[in-house]
């Protein structure tokens, strides 16, 4: 089954523990992105990757790193989370560009005290 | 700045009865419009797209949106609603020649037996 899927979907942690939300699809895209989900905000780009080892900063990249060492995966790092990055967060992807369609993972909750 | 409006956070509708979602979005040239679909709990889907061409544009789940240029808008249409419909709607943008998507902030739709 084509799918994206994110690990954990649910995470409580403390301020200043690194933390890292893993993603994966399955359907050899290209295109990779992390969105955050915050009421009254909508869905705000964090960073996206066009391809392996190519990647750039979306609206809100404060506080996040990404990597792509591989195609199919793309996890999100917070190095040192603040109780500001208390989110629902969403990965997605599509086959090479975000005016494709971009198929979305099921979302990580993420709690930070 | 490119920005997606809309304009209605919440709207409850009969089922049965006809709806429309509005979207208004500023940027200088044509982009690529967006609507997506978030049902409780679940990731997005998209619903439909425009990029060019004819301005009536039929998505699934029987759902329409018409680009209106002249008032920089992108509504979503359906002329019956099911219960199944109750969820989230996103209009999103995408700027030509740039891989970021923005979204709007949501309107969360509510449906009545």
């Amino acid at each position: 089954e084509a799918q994206v899927t994110q690990n954990p979907r649910y995470l409580i942690t403390v301020t200043g523990k690194k933390l890292t939300v893993t993603c994966s699809q399955n359907m050899n895209h290209e295109y990779m992105s992390w969105y955050r989900q915050d009421p009254g905000l909508g869905l705000r780009q964090i960073y996206y990757s066009m391809n392996v080892e190519v990647t750039d900063k979306g609206d809100v990249p404060e506080g996040y790193k990404v990597s792509r060492k591989e195609k199919r995966n793309f996890p999100l790092i917070l190095e040192s989370p603040s109780p500001n990055q208390t989110s629902l967060y969403f990965c997605a992807s599509s086959p090479s560009s975000v005016q494709e369609t971009q198929y979305f993972g099921p979302g990580t909750r993420l709690l930070v005290l | 700045a490119q920005s997606v409006t809309q304009p209605d956070i919440h709207i409850t509708v009969s089922e049965g009865a006809s709806l429309e979602l509005r979207c208004n979005y500023s940027y200088g040239a044509t982009p690529y419009l967006f609507w997506y679909v978030q049902s409780p709990g679940q990731g997005l889907q998209l619903l439909l797209k425009y990029f060019s061409g004819d301005t009536l544009v039929q998505g699934i789940k029987g759902f329409e949106a018409e680009f209106k240029r002249s008032q920089s808008s992108f509504n979503l249409r359906k002329p019956s609603v099911h219960w199944s419909d109750a969820a989230e709607y996103f209009c999103a943008v995408g700027p030509g020649g740039y891989n970021k998507l923005i979204f709007g902030a949501g309107t969360r739709l509510a449906v009545h037996p």
